[in-house]
């Protein structure tokens, strides 16, 4: 257990209306990402964080921002979410050796 | 253009027989791969993992394989029990650091039957 939470597990929200998913740690880790997983895609790195208002962007980061104020937070928004960003959603943390890669539970969001 | 591939949608193996999960890649830059499994409504578990300056790497029941001529990596699980019945993801990474992005395949969906 990577002590990662996401919030909400899950969300419907309507075309239009802005969406902020956020991440939260406990465990102090400087590496936080965002990613979706689709059917046919399997993960996309949306956008990473490298420490406290270090922010870059992943493969699919068009239509996403991302913040991180303190360390145990790394925000995602959809300023105006588009159905096409119906998905479900996970974050990342990076602990221990090389890439190794700890992952949250996830939040599906579903864009009507 | 998928850097990472996984061309096997599904696989079904008998309990306590072995399962082996396929991995391609094209990007010759890449130096660390891992495997995840992900279990429904749940996030991906790390499983295992090998730096390019190995050819395997081995934890319980669980053995990976790189081949870097032919840029195939493989997945073994001997023997399968069906709580290993989820989807297997690999994934890859190049120059090592925690920055750097991992490109996943697209997942391998694994039924153990009893």
């Amino acid at each position: 257990d990577a002590g990662i939470t996401q919030s909400p597990r899950h969300k419907v929200t309507e075309t239009g209306t802005p969406v902020t998913l956020r991440c939260h740690q406990t465990e102090n880790h400087r590496y936080m990402y965002w990613y979706r997983q689709d059917p046919g895609h399997g993960l996309r790195l949306i956008h990473y964080s490298y420490g406290v208002k270090d922010t870059d962007k992943g493969e699919v980061s068009d239509g996403y921002s991302v913040s991180r104020s303190k360390t145990e937070d790394f925000l995602l928004t959809l300023e105006s979410a588009t159905s096409s960003q119906t998905s479900v959603y996970f974050c990342a943390i990076t602990a221990g050796a090389g890439d190794t890669q700890y992952f949250g539970p996830g939040t599906r969001l579903t864009v009507l | 253009d998928q850097q990472v591939k996984q061309n096997s949608p599904s696989l079904s193996v008998q309990e306590g027989r072995i399962s082996i999960l396929n991995c391609d890649y094209t990007n010759s830059m890449f130096d660390y791969f891992l495997w995840y499994k992900k279990y429904p409504a749940e996030g991906p578990t790390f499983l295992i993992s090998i730096s390019s300056i190995k050819d395997k790497n081995e934890d319980g029941r669980f053995t990976v394989f790189l081949n870097k001529s032919a840029k195939h990596l493989s997945l073994h699980i001997v023997p399968s029990q069906p709580g290993d019945s989820a989807v297997y993801f690999c994934a890859a990474s190049a120059y090592g650091g925690a920055t750097n992005k991992l490109i996943f395949g697209t997942g391998t969906l694994l039924a153990v039957q009893p």
